[in-house]
């Protein structure tokens, strides 16, 4: 069984850049959440897809949007990109029926630095 | 919307003793409440999670408590070994079945 993978692991960007970071889930997962982690502090949920469709958004502006794709990979981007984007981004796979949350699956993130 | 309120945001435990980590959530339709580590630099990883059907689980040495009337839930870890060094989460769903975290605990366990 193939866990969340996420790319890049590492990258950095200049303020008002545009960035693609991208998951593939977890085999039999059809559910993906995508979560903002600033240093030393909680997960911040972004959005979720279910079935390529966005299911649920959290308090981000739309220059953060995202995609999913009929193999449940996922993308998220954010475009004009500011100094506070700097954070871990976290990709979570469930294998949500509904498209409600159970257990998340988590990736190892990506870490975005803009300077 | 769903705010989830963690403390402390450190504790620092001798080896053998041991660690509660409390949680406060608000809205009253959250329904699964499931416990994090992370450990630096990892993905966070479940340890432990409780539905709201159920006021108490235990897994080995983690257990957790939920008071749904107060709305409150707990992370007891027992017999805290160095290895249970780590940043731990709790988190709550909102009324979209969404999950939303607390701010994290830092535990430090001393030998």
């Amino acid at each position: 069984e193939t866990g969340v993978t996420q790319s890049p692991t590492h990258l950095i960007k200049t303020r008002g850049q545009q960035v693609t970071l991208r998951c593939s889930s977890q085999s039999g997962h059809n559910t993906v959440s995508w979560y903002q982690q600033a240093l030393g502090q909680g997960p911040q949920f972004i959005f979720q897809y279910y079935r390529e469709e966005e299911n649920g958004r959290g308090n981000f502006p739309p220059r953060f949007s995202g995609l999913q794709f009929p193999n449940y990979s996922s993308e998220l981007n954010v475009n004009a990109l500011e100094l506070d984007d700097s954070a871990l981004y976290l990709c979570a796979s469930s294998p949500g029926t509904s498209g409600n949350t159970g257990e998340l699956f988590f990736g190892e993130g990506s870490r975005l630095t803009v300077l | 919307g769903e705010n989830v309120e963690q403390h402390p945001s450190t504790l620092s435990v001798q080896e053998g003793d041991s660690a509660v980590i409390k949680c406060t959530y608000s809205d009253s339709a959250s329904n699964y409440f499931p416990w994090y580590k992370q450990e630096l630099g990892k993905r966070p990883q479940l340890i432990i999670d409780i539905r709201s059907n159920v006021g108490e689980k235990k897994d080995q040495r983690i257990a957790v408590t939920l008071n749904k009337t107060a709305k409150h839930f707990s992370l007891h870890i027992t017999e805290t070994q160095p290895e249970d060094s780590a940043v731990y989460f709790c988190a709550a769903t909102d009324s979209w079945g969404k999950l939303q975290f607390g701010a994290g605990t830092q535990v430090v366990v001393t030998p």
